[in-house]
């Protein structure tokens, strides 16, 4: 079993949808957790950052952590065409230090 | 310059070839990292340093080398490579502070990588 798990996709919705990416893991050490967004030839690029359980906003993006389930969620909300890129998930134990990647959803928003 | 730049964008080199790749980060970071990132694989963690010190290295064949000279400069030296570790190359860096159990890492920036292809 992999550590991290990511749907690969492609995922295609409609501009204004609810967008929902999900990553499952094994490690039950893990504590922290993170979303990036990458564009095409470019770096990922840090979106959100949780401790523990429960739910973070920041405008249109929510992440939410379910520890008990080893499952982590990032919600998009009215998506734009401009949200169109890969996304991915990483997380780390209560140490905090060198942080595990799933491989990626790759996201396509239609106009 | 800000954030994290990596030269070149592109390269290619054969087998035999030397080259290395350059990273530089303009945040005032005190940890840099390189990462691997081949297709529908996720990124894969090859070398960490803090404070300058290496403090990791996955297991990466001694075809690549990092040099860190100082704590905004990192290099990737390569040589003898092989087709399959054609892919893009990240640098990041991150500002660890102390936490709980030690010191944390609360997110990367990542340079725009290298696109390395070995013929």
């Amino acid at each position: 079993q992999k550590e991290v798990e990511q749907d690969p996709g492609p995922l295609s919705v409609p501009e204004g949808a609810i967008v929902s990416l999900n990553c499952t893991y094994s490690n039950s050490a893990f504590q922290y957790f993170m979303w990036y967004r990458q564009y095409s030839r470019k770096g990922p690029e840090l979106l959100m950052y949780t401790y523990s359980s429960g739910n973070k906003e920041d405008g249109r993006f929510t992440a939410q952590v379910d520890k008990s389930s080893k499952y982590i969620s990032l919600f998009i909300r009215d998506s734009q065409p401009s949200d169109s890129a890969t996304y991915l998930c990483a997380m780390a134990d209560n140490y905090g230090q060198n942080f595990v990647f799933g491989p990626g959803t790759r996201l396509s928003v239609l106009p | 310059e800000t954030g994290v730049t990596q030269t070149p964008r592109h390269l290619v080199m054969g087998m035999t070839n030397k080259k290395s790749l350059k990273c530089e980060q303009h945040l005032g970071h005190n940890a840099m990292y390189w990462y691997k990132q081949s297709a529908k694989k996720p990124l894969e963690l090859m070398f960490v340093y803090n404070f300058k010190e290496q403090t990791e290295n996955n297991s990466v064949p001694s075809r690549f080398s990092p040099e860190c000279p100082n704590s905004s400069h990192l290099f990737l030296h390569l040589h003898t490579l092989q087709p399959e570790d054609s892919a893009l190359y990240l640098c990041a860096s991150s500002q660890d502070a102390l936490g709980g159990e030690g010191m944390i890492n609360y997110g990367y920036t990542f340079g725009s990588g290298t696109r390395l292809t070995v013929v």
